[in-house]
């Protein structure tokens, strides 16, 4: 049962424009969503989070959306370069309440940022 | 260098033996999780530790696996009598304890089973 979901591999983006990438979860437990960028043979790189109670958190280039009542969070990097070019997971953490803090990850999103 | 470390980044093991992974968390970070990895799949979690304690083990298989963190020194994750199935990327993340959600990640261990 896979509680992350995105839904795209990969995505592929002219070099300038906006990448959108895309991620559902089920667990109405999660309250704190991460997205991390993965470059091959490296471990992943925290990029950026949000909690339950916001919508929207920007940090410089990137933005991450969050819609509670769908389920469903976003990632914008705009605009995009080529060094942007990696694996995007998509993570969620449990309400702390759970006294864990497992990540739950969904299987990545492949985006190729085109010169 | 201030981030977390893991050790060795490769390791081949022939089936039957044992597999010792290490992870040193980054600077005043008390909380290690350990992940892994297989192809073409997303990270799955294992388990998470505080210094001399388990706090959540929910996945981790229940036999040949084991970890630890202890008072001193790094976490280990340990395979006994390893096989083909356990050929994957393990990545142990520490995280602090005010923003406990936000974990970093070590580059990882890739281990090969012959």
């Amino acid at each position: 049962d896979q509680q992350v979901k995105q839904n795209s591999p990969s995505l592929s983006v002219q070099e300038g424009r906006i990448s959108i990438l895309n991620c559902d979860y089920t667990n109405s437990m999660f309250d704190y969503f991460l997205w991390y960028k993965k470059y091959p043979a490296e471990g992943p790189t925290f990029l950026i989070s949000i909690s339950s109670i916001k919508d929207k958190n920007e940090d410089g280039r990137f933005t991450v959306f969050l819609n509670k009542s769908a389920k469903h969070l976003s990632l914008h990097i705009v605009p995009s370069q080529p060094g942007d070019s990696a694996v995007y997971f998509c993570a969620a953490n449990p309400n702390s309440g759970a006294g864990s803090y497992q990540l739950t990850f969904g299987k990545g999103t492949k985006l190729s940022v085109i010169p | 260098n201030a981030g977390v470390m893991q050790n060795p980044r490769h390791l081949v093991r022939r089936r039957g033996q044992e597999a010792r992974l290490r992870c040193s968390p980054m600077k005043g970070h008390s909380h290690v999780y350990w992940y892994r990895q297989l192809p073409e799949e997303g990270l799955k979690f294992m388990v998470y530790l505080q210094k001399e304690n388990i706090i959540d083990e929910s996945g981790m298989p229940k036999e040949r696996f084991s970890a630890e963190f202890p008072k001193e020194g790094p976490s280990i994750l340990r395979i006994q009598q390893v096989v083909r199935g356990d050929s994957a990327a393990y990545f142990c993340a520490s995280s602090g304890q005010i923003q406990k959600n936000i974990q970093y990640f070590g580059a990882g261990t890739r281990l090969s089973v012959l």
